[in-house]
């Protein structure tokens, strides 16, 4: 069946320092893509999407390119802050896009020091 | 965007009672809502598709009977945990939202059983 892979964390950094979250999915189809972020206590925020091969989503300074040939949505952010600290989440949705399910990987949690 | 409110943030219970958990969009229709359960340091885990007037569409392993999940109007869904025990205690999360654009996921409820 459809499923997410993310690396495990916890992954520590130091403030300004360049991150990647790795994330593989096997899906039929194009699944649309995204990463969620949760902040302790809280629910989820979606952070970035991709509905389609190449496609990049941006926010916050995060990014992440859909990439079907390596079936890859590998999430980056060039200089890392204090504030960015938060467990993230990759998912696909699964089925119709419309009201398709989501289908989280572990997720990562991120520490980034001062 | 879209807006899910969740209620309560956090509720402690005896054991025994029943817990009732809202879920409301505020600013769209939700034909589809979904609930989650999620542990500490864990993904979270998909427990039922909330569809508006009919009946609940819940994951395997997941007892129907004791997560009751009502959707009577296209804005309100509503999990009750009945007779609630130690190891029903969990983070409950709610979503809604369009799967082509990313669900909207609510703040969550944290549920304590004692």
């Amino acid at each position: 069946g459809d499923s997410v892979t993310q690396m495990e964390g916890p992954v520590t950094l130091s403030e300004e320092a360049f991150l990647t979250i790795n994330c593989t999915y096997t899906a039929t189809g194009y699944p649309s893509l995204f990463w969620y972020v949760q902040y302790p206590g809280e629910g989820l925020q979606l952070l970035l999407k991709a509905t389609k091969a190449d496609d990049k989503g941006s926010n916050k300074g995060f990014e992440a390119t859909y990439r079907k040939e390596t079936t890859s949505f590998h999430l980056e952010k060039g200089s890392v802050q204090v504030s960015d600290s938060a467990v993230y989440f990759c998912a696909l949705v699964w089925g119709s896009n419309q009201g398709g399910k989501l289908i989280f990987g572990q997720g990562t949690e991120l520490s980034v020091k001062p | 965007g879209a807006v899910v409110s969740q209620h309560p943030s956090w509720v402690i219970c005896k054991s025994g009672t029943s817990v009732k958990i809202e879920c409301r969009s505020l600013d769209f229709q939700a034909t589809t809502m979904f609930w989650y359960r999620q542990f500490p340091k864990q993904s979270l885990m998909l427990m039922a598709t909330s569809n508006e007037g009919s009946k609940a569409t819940y994951e395997q392993g997941v007892e129907k009977d004791k997560f009751l999940i009502n959707h009577a109007s296209l804005t309100l869904s509503t999990l009750t945990v009945t007779s609630a025990h130690p190891e029903d205690s969990s983070f409950y999360i709610c979503s809604g939202g369009s799967g082509l654009y990313g669900y909207t996921f609510g703040s969550g409820t944290r549920l304590t059983v004692v």
